[in-house]
Protein backbone atom coordinates (compact mmCIF):
# COMPACT_ATOMS: atom_id res chain seq x y z
CA UNK A 1 0.00 0.00 0.00
CA UNK A 2 1.88 3.00 -1.23
CA UNK A 3 1.58 5.99 0.91
CA UNK A 4 1.32 8.06 -2.18
CA UNK A 5 -1.72 7.77 -3.82
CA UNK A 6 -1.95 8.03 -8.06
CA UNK A 7 -4.45 7.25 -10.39
CA UNK A 8 -3.97 3.95 -11.41
CA UNK A 9 -3.97 4.71 -15.64
CA UNK A 10 -4.81 8.18 -17.59
CA UNK A 11 -5.07 8.12 -20.97
CA UNK A 12 -5.12 10.96 -23.88
CA UNK A 13 -5.30 11.41 -27.76
CA UNK A 14 -2.36 12.48 -29.64
CA UNK A 15 -1.49 16.08 -28.87
CA UNK A 16 -3.69 16.79 -25.70
CA UNK A 17 -2.62 17.04 -22.34
CA UNK A 18 -3.05 14.84 -19.40
CA UNK A 19 -2.14 15.59 -15.71
CA UNK A 20 -1.12 12.60 -13.16
CA UNK A 21 -2.16 13.43 -9.63
CA UNK A 22 0.08 12.35 -6.33
CA UNK A 23 -1.91 12.23 -3.30
CA UNK A 24 0.49 12.69 0.13
CA UNK A 25 -0.08 13.64 3.58
CA UNK A 26 1.52 15.83 6.53
CA UNK A 27 4.32 13.65 6.96
CA UNK A 28 5.72 13.38 3.58
CA UNK A 29 5.08 16.06 1.06
CA UNK A 30 2.72 18.25 3.03
CA UNK A 31 5.83 18.45 5.34
CA UNK A 32 8.05 20.40 3.54
CA UNK A 33 9.75 17.84 1.21
CA UNK A 34 10.45 17.93 -2.62
CA UNK A 35 8.52 15.70 -4.53
CA UNK A 36 9.76 14.40 -8.21
CA UNK A 37 8.63 12.62 -11.37
CA UNK A 38 10.02 9.21 -12.66
CA UNK A 39 8.85 7.99 -15.99
CA UNK A 40 9.10 3.83 -16.67
CA UNK A 41 9.18 2.99 -20.18
CA UNK A 42 7.78 -0.65 -20.70
CA UNK A 43 10.95 -2.95 -20.15
CA UNK A 44 13.25 -0.30 -18.97
CA UNK A 45 14.86 1.45 -15.69
CA UNK A 46 12.74 4.78 -14.38
CA UNK A 47 14.52 7.99 -15.35
CA UNK A 48 13.62 11.21 -13.62
CA UNK A 49 11.68 13.30 -15.72
CA UNK A 50 10.86 15.87 -12.55
CA UNK A 51 12.86 17.04 -9.47
CA UNK A 52 12.02 19.43 -6.88
CA UNK A 53 8.09 20.03 -8.00
CA UNK A 54 8.88 21.44 -11.16
CA UNK A 55 12.52 21.12 -12.39
CA UNK A 56 13.10 19.38 -15.47
CA UNK A 57 16.21 17.81 -15.94
CA UNK A 58 18.48 18.07 -18.83
CA UNK A 59 16.99 16.48 -21.86
CA UNK A 60 13.49 16.50 -20.69
CA UNK A 61 11.08 18.45 -23.05
CA UNK A 62 9.37 21.43 -21.49
CA UNK A 63 6.25 19.44 -22.70
CA UNK A 64 6.52 17.97 -19.33
CA UNK A 65 5.46 19.72 -15.84
CA UNK A 66 5.12 19.67 -12.73
CA UNK A 67 3.35 21.61 -10.19
CA UNK A 68 2.40 21.10 -6.03
CA UNK A 69 -0.51 22.35 -3.97
CA UNK A 70 -0.96 21.55 -0.57
CA UNK A 71 -0.40 17.83 -0.22
CA UNK A 72 -0.72 17.39 -3.63
CA UNK A 73 1.48 17.30 -6.60
CA UNK A 74 0.68 17.40 -10.37
CA UNK A 75 2.59 16.02 -13.35
CA UNK A 76 1.41 17.23 -16.37
CA UNK A 77 2.24 15.90 -20.14
CA UNK A 78 0.91 18.52 -22.81
CA UNK A 79 1.38 17.55 -26.82
CA UNK A 80 0.62 14.03 -25.96
CA UNK A 81 3.26 11.81 -28.27
CA UNK A 82 2.83 8.07 -28.73
CA UNK A 83 6.47 7.39 -27.34
CA UNK A 84 4.79 9.17 -23.94
CA UNK A 85 3.43 5.63 -23.11
CA UNK A 86 4.98 4.67 -19.93
CA UNK A 87 4.02 4.25 -16.45
CA UNK A 88 4.97 7.63 -14.51
CA UNK A 89 5.64 7.39 -10.41
CA UNK A 90 6.22 10.54 -8.21
CA UNK A 91 8.25 10.50 -5.01
CA UNK A 92 9.06 11.50 -1.75
CA UNK A 93 10.56 11.49 1.58
CA UNK A 94 8.29 10.46 4.83
CA UNK A 95 9.13 11.07 8.18
CA UNK A 96 6.96 9.03 10.19
CA UNK A 97 8.59 6.35 8.16
CA UNK A 98 11.77 7.51 7.88
CA UNK A 99 11.96 6.64 4.63
CA UNK A 100 11.90 7.92 0.67
CA UNK A 101 8.16 6.92 -0.99
CA UNK A 102 6.78 6.21 -3.59
CA UNK A 103 3.47 6.79 -5.39
CA UNK A 104 1.40 3.87 -6.58
CA UNK A 105 1.97 4.43 -10.24
CA UNK A 106 0.11 5.30 -13.13
CA UNK A 107 0.03 4.13 -16.75
CA UNK A 108 -0.53 6.44 -19.48
CA UNK A 109 -1.73 5.46 -22.74
CA UNK A 110 -2.08 7.49 -25.60
CA UNK A 111 -5.22 6.21 -27.67
CA UNK B 1 29.60 9.22 -18.29
CA UNK B 2 27.81 8.97 -15.12
CA UNK B 3 26.39 5.74 -14.72
CA UNK B 4 25.65 2.59 -12.55
CA UNK B 5 26.26 -0.55 -13.81
CA UNK B 6 24.18 -3.51 -12.40
CA UNK B 7 25.26 -7.24 -11.80
CA UNK B 8 23.27 -10.13 -14.35
CA UNK B 9 20.05 -11.88 -14.26
CA UNK B 10 19.82 -14.91 -11.52
CA UNK B 11 17.80 -18.00 -10.92
CA UNK B 12 18.19 -19.20 -7.37
CA UNK B 13 16.19 -21.44 -5.22
CA UNK B 14 14.77 -21.35 -2.09
CA UNK B 15 16.61 -21.20 0.86
CA UNK B 16 19.91 -20.17 -1.35
CA UNK B 17 22.09 -17.07 -0.28
CA UNK B 18 22.50 -14.26 -2.75
CA UNK B 19 24.61 -10.88 -3.22
CA UNK B 20 23.72 -8.55 -6.86
CA UNK B 21 25.99 -5.51 -7.38
CA UNK B 22 25.87 -2.03 -8.53
CA UNK B 23 28.72 -0.47 -9.68
CA UNK B 24 29.07 3.42 -10.30
CA UNK B 25 31.21 4.84 -12.64
CA UNK B 26 32.11 8.73 -14.00
CA UNK B 27 31.44 10.46 -10.75
CA UNK B 28 32.76 10.56 -6.91
CA UNK B 29 31.27 7.21 -6.00
CA UNK B 30 31.99 7.32 -2.51
CA UNK B 31 30.46 10.64 -1.42
CA UNK B 32 26.43 9.58 -3.32
CA UNK B 33 23.89 7.77 -1.07
CA UNK B 34 22.99 4.67 -3.38
CA UNK B 35 19.68 3.48 -2.53
CA UNK B 36 17.91 0.18 -3.41
CA UNK B 37 14.51 -0.21 -5.28
CA UNK B 38 12.45 -3.42 -5.40
CA UNK B 39 9.75 -4.14 -8.47
CA UNK B 40 7.46 -7.44 -8.23
CA UNK B 41 6.45 -8.42 -11.49
CA UNK B 42 3.47 -5.93 -12.74
CA UNK B 43 3.78 -3.94 -9.46
CA UNK B 44 5.13 -0.72 -8.73
CA UNK B 45 8.58 1.02 -7.59
CA UNK B 46 9.49 0.03 -3.31
CA UNK B 47 11.91 1.82 -2.04
CA UNK B 48 14.04 -0.92 0.06
CA UNK B 49 17.07 1.19 1.92
CA UNK B 50 20.00 3.26 1.05
CA UNK B 51 24.09 2.97 1.41
CA UNK B 52 26.74 5.10 1.80
CA UNK B 53 29.48 3.93 -0.12
CA UNK B 54 32.22 6.18 1.94
CA UNK B 55 31.79 4.14 5.37
CA UNK B 56 28.79 1.69 4.88
CA UNK B 57 26.37 3.51 6.70
CA UNK B 58 22.81 1.91 5.67
CA UNK B 59 18.92 2.44 6.48
CA UNK B 60 16.35 0.14 5.51
CA UNK B 61 13.02 0.51 4.89
CA UNK B 62 11.11 -1.23 7.89
CA UNK B 63 9.22 -3.38 5.21
CA UNK B 64 12.75 -5.10 4.65
CA UNK B 65 14.75 -5.08 7.53
CA UNK B 66 16.44 -8.31 8.87
CA UNK B 67 15.11 -9.55 5.27
CA UNK B 68 18.26 -7.92 3.49
CA UNK B 69 21.35 -6.48 4.35
CA UNK B 70 23.27 -3.77 2.12
CA UNK B 71 27.34 -3.42 1.99
CA UNK B 72 30.11 -1.39 0.46
CA UNK B 73 33.50 -1.49 -1.10
CA UNK B 74 34.67 1.94 -1.94
CA UNK B 75 38.09 0.53 -3.44
CA UNK B 76 36.00 -0.78 -6.66
CA UNK B 77 32.90 1.25 -6.15
CA UNK B 78 30.47 -1.01 -5.87
CA UNK B 79 28.02 -2.36 -3.33
CA UNK B 80 25.81 -4.66 -2.93
CA UNK B 81 22.23 -5.74 -1.87
CA UNK B 82 22.23 -9.21 -0.33
CA UNK B 83 20.12 -12.21 0.89
CA UNK B 84 21.06 -14.98 3.24
CA UNK B 85 17.59 -16.49 3.03
CA UNK B 86 15.97 -16.04 0.04
CA UNK B 87 12.09 -17.01 -0.77
CA UNK B 88 9.99 -17.00 -3.86
CA UNK B 89 8.23 -13.70 -2.93
CA UNK B 90 11.99 -11.75 -3.69
CA UNK B 91 11.78 -12.61 -7.24
CA UNK B 92 11.77 -9.40 -8.67
CA UNK B 93 13.96 -6.23 -10.66
CA UNK B 94 16.31 -4.89 -8.16
CA UNK B 95 16.96 -1.39 -8.89
CA UNK B 96 19.96 0.92 -7.49
CA UNK B 97 19.93 4.31 -8.12
CA UNK B 98 21.77 7.36 -6.66
CA UNK B 99 20.69 10.39 -4.65
CA UNK B 100 21.27 13.52 -6.26
CA UNK B 101 23.89 15.84 -3.56
CA UNK B 102 27.11 14.43 -2.33
CA UNK B 103 27.81 13.83 1.33
CA UNK B 104 25.07 14.46 4.16
CA UNK B 105 21.88 12.41 3.16
CA UNK B 106 19.52 15.20 1.52
CA UNK B 107 15.52 13.79 2.31
CA UNK B 108 14.57 15.79 -0.02
CA UNK B 109 16.66 14.82 -2.93
CA UNK B 110 15.73 12.55 -6.06
CA UNK B 111 17.02 9.65 -7.43
CA UNK B 112 18.93 11.01 -10.26
CA UNK B 113 20.96 8.04 -11.92
CA UNK B 114 19.22 4.84 -11.69
CA UNK B 115 21.51 1.19 -12.79
CA UNK B 116 19.73 -0.75 -15.42
CA UNK B 117 18.32 -3.51 -13.00
CA UNK B 118 19.00 -6.45 -12.04
CA UNK B 119 16.34 -9.81 -12.53
CA UNK B 120 16.30 -12.23 -9.27
CA UNK B 121 14.27 -15.44 -10.30
CA UNK B 122 13.44 -17.34 -7.16
CA UNK B 123 12.43 -20.69 -7.96
CA UNK B 124 12.27 -24.29 -6.67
Amino acid sequence: QSVLTQPPSVSGAPGQRVTISCTGSPSNTGAGYDVHWYQQLPGKAPKLLIFAISHRPSGVPDRFSGSKSGTSASLAITGLQADDEADYYCQSYDNSLSGYVFGSGTTLTVL
Amino acid sequence: EVQLVQSGATLKKPGQSLKISCSGSGYEFESHWIAWVRQMPGKGLEWMGIVYPEDSDSRLSPSFQGQVSFSADKSIRTVYLQWHTLRTSDSAIYYCARLLGAGVQDYGAPFDIWGPGTVVTVSS
